[in-house]
């Protein structure tokens, strides 16, 4: 079975740093892999997906990650982050074989971001 | 258009009492999927309907069930409520291969 590992549960940082979160998932033939956000009290957004293709992809808010498959790791990153940042983020995986359909996602466990002015 | 949306946002059961969560997915998406996260924890997969059929089923007792109606909407069931199901339910449709869309999800607290 599938499975996602986050490293970091907490990552504080200042604005306008750098920041990187980790996601390392179980190995498979092929996945599909997300990075949702979640603000408090709220639902999921999705921020980024890796479907197929080119590794680095690109994502709303100026969040990008890259998908390496010899190290399973789909890492996520943002050059200078903003307060507004802060915020929980998941990583996911879905079987492709699942259907086809995004609709059996399995998450890891969250990196909660605290970005300090 | 509107988004997922899920009713009630926040619900207190006693223990062993029973409950239904509802979800309206995104107009044309056919596919619904549930999801339990209990503080401090990711989502974890409860079901996925397609087409009014369980496509899905996460490693949940069978206190949990829902269902698919014909207009896409969906409803989760658990009865005999623990403690232990507190927690925010989440809700996804999606089109096929489409991302998954999230709703604002149902705080249910068990007392």
């Amino acid at each position: 079975a599938q499975s996602v590992t986050q490293l970091d549960s907490q990552v504080p940082v200042f604005e306008e740093a750098p920041v990187e979160l980790r996601c390392n998932y179980s190995s498979s033939v092929s996945v599909y892999l997300f990075w949702y956000v979640q603000y408090p009290n709220q639902g999921l957004q999705l921020l980024l997906k890796y479907l197929s293709g080119s590794t680095l992809v690109k994502g709303i808010n100026g969040f990008e990650a890259e998908f390496n498959k010899s190290q399973t790791s789909f890492h996520l990153r943002k050059p200078s982050v903003h307060i507004s940042d802060t915020a929980e983020y998941f990583c996911a995986v879905s079987d492709p074989d699942y259907g086809g359909s995004q609709g059996n996602l399995i998450f890891g466990k969250g990196t909660k971001l605290s970005v300090k002015p | 258009d509107a988004g997922v949306t899920q009713s009630p946002t926040h619900l207190i059961k006693t223990r062993g009492q029973q409950v239904t969560l509802r979800c309206s997915p995104i107009s044309g998406h056919k596919s619904v999927s549930w999801y339990q996260q209990v503080l401090g924890q990711g989502p974890q997969f409860i079901f996925q309907y397609y087409e009014k059929e369980e496509r899905g089923r996460g490693n949940f007792p069978d206190r949990f069930s829902a269902r698919q109606f014909p207009n896409y909407s969906s409803e989760l069931n658990v009865n005999a409520l623990l403690l232990g199901d507190s927690a925010l339910y989440l809700c996804a449709s999606s089109s096929g291969r489409s991302e998954a869309f999230f709703g604002q999800g149902t705080r249910l607290t068990v007392v």
